[in-house]
């Protein structure tokens, strides 16, 4: 089996700071993900990739950035930390490859404190 | 825009029982509905899905889709406590990339 793998676990920063989230994943995945999730709010997708150096923009991309410069590897950047933003956010893979429908595997998820 | 919505928000149970989950969704042309459950300080883990009408049993759970009614529900039989949880509802529409979750239930079993 495979893991995804986040890193910080939580991350701290000032109002204002750029902060970097990073992910990878060894199932050999063509598609990756990132999600926010709010207490009270469903998952709500960011940014996702369906290859290397693709990306995607969810729903909530605004303030962010990503970067997927490797295959096993999909990083999330807020551009300017704002303490509304404190949630967990997660990273996740999938096969894809154009099938309908194919399981996410998600990571344990990094918090985002802002001071 | 996809709407999912779960109910109840919460539920708890003791040891045993048999629990049922609701989600509703706003996509008749929705593809594949998943079922995933969260527990406390971890990523969802996707448990069970559904593509056609009519149900699916997987051990002890089980899945029913009706189409027609816009409705799933999933029914986990002898309810553990270690099936205490968030359990997440996710619909997938037109798009490959792009599933749709719910706000979750919250599971408790009580010993």
């Amino acid at each position: 089996g495979g893991i995804i793998t986040q890193t910080p676990k939580f991350l701290i920063g000032q109002e204002g700071q750029k902060l970097t989230l990073k992910c990878q994943q060894n199932f050999n995945h063509d598609t990756m993900y990132w999600y926010r999730q709010d207490s009270g709010k469903g998952l709500r997708l960011i940014y996702y990739s369906i290859t290397e150096n693709d990306l995607q923009k969810g729903d909530l991309s605004e303030g962010y950035d990503a970067s997927r410069e490797k295959k096993s590897s999909f990083s999330l950047t807020v551009t300017s930390a704002q303490k509304n933003e404190m949630a967990v956010f997660l990273c996740a893979s999938s096969i894809d490859r154009g099938l309908t429908g194919n399981t996410l595997y998600f990571g344990e998820g990094s918090r985002l404190i802002v001071v | 825009q996809e709407k999912v919505q779960q109910s109840p928000e919460s539920l708890i149970v003791p040891e045993g029982a048999m629990v049922s989950l609701n989600c509703s969704f706003s996509d008749s042309a929705s593809q594949s509905i998943w079922w995933y459950q969260q527990h406390p300080g971890k990523g969802p883990k996707a448990l069970i899905s559904i593509f056609s009408n009519g149900n699916k049993k997987e051990g002890r759970l089980t899945v029913y889709l009706n189409r027609a009614s816009l409705h799933v529900s999933l029914h986990i039989k002898d309810s553990q406590p270690s099936d205490s949880a968030v359990y997440l509802c996710a619909v997938s529409g037109g798009s490959n990339y792009k599933l749709t979750f719910g706000k979750g239930t919250l599971l408790t079993v009580t010993p």
